[in-house]
């Protein structure tokens, strides 16, 4: 079962804009990841959050996590047409040793 | 390092025949994922091994599926009769469970684009 939801499902941009998608999750986490998908490609680990953790950023990146809500969002700043992939949010359930559980992601298509 | 090793990249197969997917995780890697994608329900996970052992497999749909991790270099997904409705695509991950993190920040393969017709 999906863990995860993200929104929007699916977001278009100029070059230079900023984006941000959302991820809502339903039950206890350890962390909150988020991964990259080109077409036709495996998905790229991009940025960890920890469940005691507020922010994170990671070069053009910033992750937030309020576990209050259960929701997280990825900014990606001064976006390029290179960042056009696919986003997925996915949640580490507290217990040790346990699987990732992906939401189904967020199509981001950004033009020149 | 390679990465994590899938093969084949594609498969176009008629149903009723057999699939089997092969994986090569990072060496050093404890845990072993196999995921599937398709349009309709996202990354789905289908079983998962950590050292080399089964650990949750109530992610495979039907008896029709199997996954075997022989050793900790390589594992195997095998569909049989494969259906039509089994096309997708099949990632296989691996990530070091357990870690100074303990995060399971997975690293992926590029995946098995499977075609049942």
């Amino acid at each position: 079962s999906q863990q995860g939801e993200e929104d929007p499902q699916a977001l278009s941009i100029q070059e230079g804009e900023n984006a941000t998608m959302n991820c809502s999750y339903k039950t206890s986490i350890n962390n909150l990841q988020w991964y990259r998908q080109n077409s036709g490609r495996g998905l790229v680990h991009l940025i960890l959050i920890r469940s005691n953790e507020r922010e994170k950023h990671s070069g053009r990146l910033r992750v937030t996590l309020d576990t209050s809500k259960k929701s997280s969002s990825l900014l990606i700043t001064a976006s390029r047409a290179a960042d056009t992939a696919s986003y997925f949010c996915a949640t580490a359930p507290p217990q040790a040793g346990t699987a990732l559980i992906f939401g189904k992601g967020t199509t981001l298509s950004v033009s020149s | 390092d390679a990465g994590v090793i899938q093969s084949p990249r594609h498969e176009v197969t008629e149903m009723g025949q057999e699939v089997t997917l092969r994986c090569k995780p990072i060496s050093g890697h404890n845990s072993l994922f196999w995921y599937r994608q398709t349009m309709m329900r996202g990354l789905e996970l289908l079983i998962y091994f950590n050292n080399n052992v089964p650990i949750d497999d109530s992610g495979m749909p039907e008896d029709r599926f199997s996954a075997k991790m022989p050793n900790a270099s390589f594992s195997t997904l095998k569909i049989q009769p494969s259906e039509p409705r089994d096309s997708a695509v099949y990632f296989c991950a691996s990530s070091l469970a357990g870690g100074r993190s303990g995060a399971n920040v997975l690293t992926f393969g590029a995946g098995s684009r499977l075609t049942v017709l």
